[in-house]
């Protein structure tokens, strides 16, 4: 099945650090990608949606400039949560959609942010 | 109307037993129906989906039931077995199968006991 990398898998850092992850379609060429929170014991939040090349839309309620995101190539898409805080830990997921219509979304194996 | 409901929050079944999870939708456009296996500390793993013009489809283990007129569709696991045990997402959404944001369920917990 396809493969979608998450990289880092965890991360402890000090609240006001920015804090990059990576997302990487390995074998499938990702024209949009998904940025997702979750928090323990409860569903998937969509924080965005990126598009290669475009400027990536925020749902209702997530900061832009608190959480960047760029999806510079078809197999790459970061997310950086800037000056972070306690606050903004969590359990951040990517998934990634190819450029066949009928197939679906591969997820991502997380990242744990913890901000100390 | 964007909503999907999913029940129960959590379900314990008897090894061999049969897992029965349940979700319903109102929006009528959404046309892929996906379920996503989840466990602790990793990200969701596509289990099975489904169109709305197909009714039942089975991998293995795994049926979706698809009631169109309800607007409800089901995950049955048969033969639930301990490894089973993770949460399940049902999913809906509309125009392809991954363009456009899925409508992720609340989950459910399922725990298959030895």
């Amino acid at each position: 099945g396809a493969v979608v990398s998450q990289h880092p898998s965890w991360v402890i850092c000090k609240s006001g650090t920015s804090v990059k992850i990576e997302c990487r379609s390995l074998d499938f060429q990702a024209t949009t990608m998904f940025w997702y929170r979750q928090f323990p014991k409860q569903s998937l939040m969509l924080m965005a949606t990126s598009n290669e090349g475009s400027k990536a839309t925020y749902e209702q309620g997530v900061e832009k400039d608190k959480f960047l995101i760029n999806h510079a190539s078809l197999t790459l898409s970061t997310l950086t949560v800037t000056s972070a805080h306690p606050e903004d830990s969590s359990f951040y997921i990517c998934s990634a959609a190819g450029t066949v219509s009928n197939q679906p979304q591969h997820f991502g194996d997380g990242t744990r942010l913890s901000i100390l | 109307q964007q909503q999907v409901k999913q029940s129960p929050q959590s379900l314990i079944v008897q090894k061999g037993g049969i897992s029965i999870i349940n979700c319903a939708y109102e929006n009528t456009a959404f046309d892929y129906f996906p379920w996503y296996q989840q466990f602790p500390g990793k990200g969701p793993a596509l289990l099975i989906a489904i169109r709305p013009d197909v009714s039942e489809k089975k991998e293995g283990r795994f049926t979706i039931s698809f009631n169109k007129s309800a607007k409800q569709f089901s995950l049955h696991i048969m033969d639930s077995q301990p490894g089973d045990s993770a949460t399940y997402f049902c999913a809906a959404t509309s125009g392809g199968a991954g363009t456009y944001k899925y409508i992720f369920g609340t989950g459910t917990r399922l725990k298959v006991l030895a």
